[in-house]
């Protein structure tokens, strides 16, 4: 149980162009869940957090218009890269937590290149 | 915010060995956990340990949360051991990650 699906795990696109990315809980409802981008062997850095209903919260210095988050219901939230560029090019990946006292699961994550 | 330090940030071993990772965390956390990221960037959830001792074969993992540090034990390590083990930690419905220890079993 506890399985959070991603979705493309892969995507090219051209610059300008927009790409959305799905983040589905399977078997569990997540009121809150969260993306986080990761460059080449580094950490992973909290990007915003998703919450079911409302807006999104993000972290210092991640452009709401860049990085567009919607939680729409219970399973899903996505985040779309607008008019994507060359520097959006990362590994996005997505977390939520079945129960709180029970730890975070994470999305397989998707690797974006933007050529 | 909390402050996640990790070390040692890159560890060569040879396969049989066993090794130690050490997390170091600023302040008061409600959620401790280590994961393994795979080469294909998956990140697999090894122990939810806020407090105390686990163990799962080969694995353990204590911490200890009054002194703000958790340890990851690997024994007679294998090759498919190999990647980047992530502590990570929350207290405010945040997981906040470490930079993580590379970790390289040589055959």
């Amino acid at each position: 149980g506890a399985v959070v699906s991603q979705h493309p795990s892969r995507v090219i696109c051209k610059s300008g162009t927009s790409v959305k990315i799905e983040c589905r809980s399977l078997d569990f409802q997540a009121t809150t869940m969260f993306w986080y981008r990761q460059f080449p062997k580094k950490s992973l850095m909290l990007m915003a957090t998703s919450n079911e209903g409302s807006k999104a919260t993000y972290e210092q210095g991640v452009e709401k218009d860049k990085f567009l988050i919607n939680h729409a219901s219970l399973t899903l939230s996505t985040l779309t890269v607008t008019s994507a560029h060359p520097e959006d090019s990362s590994f996005y990946i997505c977390s939520a937590a079945p129960q709180r006292y029970y730890g975070y699961t994470f999305g397989s994550g998707t690797r974006l290149t933007v050529v | 915010g909390i402050q996640v330090e990790q070390s040692p940030p890159d560890l060569i071993l040879q396969e049989g060995a066993n090794s130690t990772l050490r997390c170091n965390f600023s302040d008061s956390v409600n959620n401790l956990q280590w994961f393994h990221q795979n080469p294909w960037g998956q990140l697999i959830n090894l122990f939810y340990i806020p407090s105390g001792t686990k163990q799962n074969g080969r694995l353990s993992a204590t911490t200890v949360a009054t002194e703000r540090y958790s340890l990851l034990y690997i024994s007679s390590s294998q090759t498919t051991d190999s990647g980047v083990y992530f502590c990570a930690v929350s207290r405010d419905d945040k997981i906040i990650f470490g930079k993580g220890t590379r970790l390289h079993i040589l055959p």
